[in-house]
């Protein structure tokens, strides 16, 4: 199993740009998350999904967009890049156990709005 | 107000010894689960430990052990015999099994560093 994998590894985007960063997991969990982490702090959910075409939002949505249309991918698209999404993005996958799952990250995506 | 609290910024600990990294949350939910994670410097995020409210004993991994004071809310992460790899980023986080059944709450972390 590849576990978690996102792509790409870093970017670098310019204002008003727009990308999508991939999230796909090969371990069959029907839940993901793609969460932020800005320098020096902790991770803030942006979206979430429950299962393919199933999505809602975390804590920070503004400015993004996920969908679901398979259990294996959640990509997150950022419509117009802004200098505050400048972060480290972590997509992670779950599997329900009453609340006692492990949530699995991927490498993570650093991206860069200048 | 915030979910998890880590009040300790940066630790230091000399090798082979325990080091007790500090976890306190807030939540009106009756049932939640509470979760320590490691990011060592690569930057992955690595599972060390659960703890659920109803436990009734305090969670082991091994050489992580949690401290868990619930009329406290205090969730406190110990690593005995503390080696080099050790050194990284802790993070603390909670999950509420009832109202917000599918969000995950982060601290900021401690960043700890083991001495030889």
């Amino acid at each position: 199993n590849a576990g978690v994998t996102q792509t790409p590894k870093f970017r670098i985007l310019k204002i008003g740009q727009s990308m999508t960063l991939q999230c796909t997991q090969d371990m069959n969990h029907n839940y993901m998350y793609w969460y932020r982490q800005d320098p020096g702090m902790g991770l803030k959910l942006i979206y979430y999904s429950v299962g393919a075409g199933i999505t809602d939002k975390g804590e920070v949505p503004n400015g993004y967009n996920v969908s679901r249309s398979t259990t294996e991918d959640f990509p997150l698209r950022l419509e117009l890049a802004a200098p505050s999404q400048t972060s480290v993005y972590f997509c992670a996958s779950s599997y329900p156990d009453r609340g006692r799952e492990t949530q699995y990250f991927g490498p993570g995506t650093r991206l860069l709005v200048l | 107000a915030q979910k998890i609290t880590q009040t300790q910024p940066g630790m230091f600990v000399q090798e082979k010894e325990a080091v007790t990294l500090d976890c306190t949350y807030d939540t009106s939910d009756p049932s939640y689960g509470l979760f320590w994670y490691k990011q060592p410097s690569s930057g992955e995020m690595i599972f060390l430990i659960y703890q659920g409210s109803y436990d009734q004993q305090n969670a082991t991994e091994g050489r992580y052990s949690l401290n868990f004071q619930k009329a406290r809310k205090s969730a406190n992460l110990v690593i005995s015999a503390s080696q080099l790899g050790d050194s990284a980023m802790y993070f603390c986080a909670m999950r509420e099994l009832l109202y917000n059944f599918n969000k995950f709450y982060f601290g900021s972390g401690t960043k700890l560093n083991v001495k030889p």
